[in-house]
């Protein structure tokens, strides 16, 4: 049963601490992403790999950080740095070929609160 | 910044009629256009990808594409109780590396 698993659904932190949010996928895809969704917004961009043991920076990437050790995994943290760290976090993964389709699949979500 | 543009909503349809979902964007070299649809609390699911001006037709759904126009849209047929949620539009970037640039979503109700 292929998909994209994300952990927790739901995360509480207080202020100042890191937190890291897990995202798995057994899609066998080269590209993965971390986006952010705050109330009646669009999704922003955070990061994205798109092979192992790379990642670049997206729109959002201040107060976050990434790391892309095997293909299946993704985590990211965020940091005591993220001014404003309460959002709906989104994960997802694409098979990018030559000559477009980008589809992107995503993960179910985690919704964090830092107070 | 490239953008993607949707009208916020709420759109309301009776149930049975047809739904119109409208998104323009601001990067003339945008190749792929996506519709993913997303009910609250949930996380986005595509429903409908096109690639080449025209239309595009999945079951109830219709996607059409004006690149000349920079405009794409998504037509529901036979609206139902259960298509209620938030559309978005997502756009491929320029770069070539397979990034999605989202508008922020039209929320619809369909009633009964």
């Amino acid at each position: 049963d292929g998909g994209i698993t994300q952990s927790p659904k739901y995360l509480f932190r207080k202020e100042g601490q890191n937190v890291t949010l897990s995202c798995e996928q057994n899609l066998n895809h080269d590209a993965m992403y971390w986006y952010r969704q705050d109330p009646g917004q669009g999704l922003r961009l955070i990061y994205y790999s798109q092979i192992v043991n790379d990642f670049q920076k997206g729109d959002i990437a201040e107060g976050y950080s990434v790391s892309r050790e095997k293909k299946e995994s993704f985590p990211l943290t965020v940091t005591s740095a993220q001014k404003n760290p309460t959002a709906f976090y989104l994960c997802a993964s694409s098979d990018p070929r030559e000559g477009g389709s980008y589809e992107q699949y995503f993960g179910p979500g985690t919704r964090l609160t830092v107070t | 910044q490239k953008e993607v543009e949707q009208n916020s909503g709420p759109l309301s349809v009776p149930e049975g009629a047809i739904a119109s979902l409208n998104c323009t964007y601001s990067d003339r070299v945008s190749q792929s256009f996506f519709w993913y649809r997303q009910y609250s609390g949930k996380s986005p699911e595509l429903i409908m990808s096109i690639y080449s001006n025209g239309d595009k037709e999945d079951g109830r759904f219709t996607a059409q594409l004006n690149k000349a126009s920079q405009y794409v849209s998504l037509l529901i047929r036979d609206s139902q109780p259960s298509d209620s949620a938030t559309y978005l539009c997502a756009v491929s970037g320029s770069g070539g590396y397979n990034k999605l640039i989202f508008g922020a979503g039209t929320r619809l109700a369909v009633h009964p």
